[in-house]
């Protein structure tokens, strides 16, 4: 069966600081992966995603970026954390129809 | 026309009680229609789906209503429990939008005890 891991689970980081989430996806080859954002009781923004291996589309212009090193990983990135960078931070795959979402890491930026 | 309009903004159930959400889109090159429930704290979880070529899906207490000549589908929840409370999201997937899901904005239920 599949299976979605997202680490770190919770992160506090200081204004400015770089940022790196992690993603990985089991038991399924050449997923769309996904990366969105939910602010505290808001919906679902989607920020990035990957149809293969180094194809990244940006929804959102913003100071992150993503990355496809290989087939089942997806990283979110960023070089400097602003305020506004704080949210619940998900990553989901899917195949066909069907999405799939990870249990998410909780940013606060500081 | 790339929206999903989801209502209400949040709900109050009596348990027992029958919970209704309603969406509604306009790109008729939709044909994927899932719902998903969330739990604070975790990721949102798919809970049922329709395509447009049926009218009705129904697992256990979860039931979808499909209109599509009012390009309109809702959430029944039988028989609410203190344990739904969640908030519920509805999307849609196909067209031109291809591979990408488009979320509603959500809907928070609370069903009393």
């Amino acid at each position: 069966s599949q299976t979605i891991h997202q680490w770190p689970a919770t992160l506090v980081q200081p204004v400015g600081s770089p940022l790196s989430l992690e993603c990985t996806v089991e038991g399924t080859s050449n997923p769309n992966l996904y990366w969105y954002r939910q602010a505290a009781g808001r919906g679902l923004q989607l920020l990035f995603y990957s149809v293969g291996i180094g194809q990244i589309s940006s929804e959102v212009p913003q100071n992150l970026s993503a990355s496809r090193p290989q087939d089942r990983q997806f990283i979110l990135s960023s070089k400097k954390l602003l305020l506004s960078d704080s949210g619940f931070y998900l990553c989901a795959w899917s195949a066909i129809d069907e999405q799939f979402f990870g249990p998410g890491t909780r940013l606060t930026v500081l | 026309q790339q929206q999903v309009k989801q209502s209400p903004q949040s709900l109050i159930v009596q348990k027992g009680g029958i919970s209704i959400i309603n969406c509604a889109y306009e790109n008729t090159a939709f044909d994927y229609f899932p719902w998903y429930q969330q739990f604070p704290g975790k990721g949102p979880a798919l809970l049922i789906a329709i395509r447009p070529d049926v009218s009705e899906k129904k697992e256990g207490r979860f039931t979808i209503s499909f209109n599509k000549s009012a390009k309109q589908f809702s959430l029944h929840i039988m028989d609410s429990q203190p344990g739904d409370s969640a908030t519920y999201f509805c999307a849609a997937r196909g067209g031109t939008g291809g591979f990408k899901t488009i979320f509603g904005a959500g809907t928070r239920l609370f069903v009393k005890a």
